[in-house]
């Protein structure tokens, strides 16, 4: 599956540490997603880009900063996160235009020390 | 904003037997239901969807059922296979915007 893909596949870091989540669409949508999931919660959707814009922002952390430098690439930019932020995180793209089909990433499982 | 609850949270079925999964929504705005698989180790995948100018869709073993007016849709797998072990999350969107709203999960075990 070469759709969505997404680097690391596994991330440990400390609170102090500056990382970044790499997602990557090879399907020509337009728009882009970050969801984080927690075991026994829902996909939390943290992050939309359409078009390259910020379309939403659920009140996350400012301690996650996301970047969408074209429609095919987006990061998630991470910096002195809390250990309650280890989770999977999981990237999406769907064509949007009415073609709401979201199409995952294989995630990124981060555990901060 | 809009609220999904699913139910229930882990289901466990003999093979060949129909499993259910129930969802309510909140949002009356809300107007495509998409159900995905998400089995271990693995990425959410979508199964099948609905909009609500249709009622039920049907897909070989999986179907699912939307009410709207009393906002529950709901997944129906009928001669459950092992493989259709996972855990099963349905959503909740407004189409033309780019935003679902999930479900807590169903973890479905089917034992042969």
């Amino acid at each position: 599956e070469t759709g969505v893909t997404q680097t690391p596949r596994h991330l440990v870091m400390g609170m102090t540490n500056k990382k970044s989540l790499k997602c990557e669409q090879h399907l020509g949508h337009n728009a882009m997603y970050w969801y984080k999931q927690s075991a026994k919660k829902p996909l939390e959707l943290m992050f939309v880009y359409s078009l390259e814009e910020r379309v939403e922002n659920n009140s996350v952390p400012s301690r996650f900063s996301p970047e969408c430098p074209n429609s095919s690439h987006l990061f998630l930019h991470l910096h002195t996160l809390q250990p309650e932020d280890s989770a999977l995180y999981l990237c999406a793209s769907s064509q949007g235009q009415g073609e709401e089909t979201q199409y995952f990433g294989p995630g990124t499982r981060l555990l901060v020390l | 904003g809009e609220n999904v609850e699913q139910h229930p949270s882990t289901l466990s079925v003999q093979e060949g037997d129909s499993a259910v999964i129930k969802c309510t929504y909140s949002d009356s705005a809300s107007n495509y239901f998409p159900w995905y698989k998400q089995e271990l180790g693995k990425r959410p995948q979508l199964i099948i969807d609905i909009r609500s100018n249709v009622g039920e869709k049907k897909d070989q073993r999986i179907a699912v059922t939307l009410n709207k007016t009393a906002k529950h849709f709901s997944l129906h797998i009928t001669e459950t296979q092992p493989e259709d072990s996972a855990v099963y999350f349905c959503a909740t969107g407004v189409l033309g915007f780019q935003k679902l709203v999930f479900g807590t999960g169903t973890r479905l075990l089917v034992s042969p």
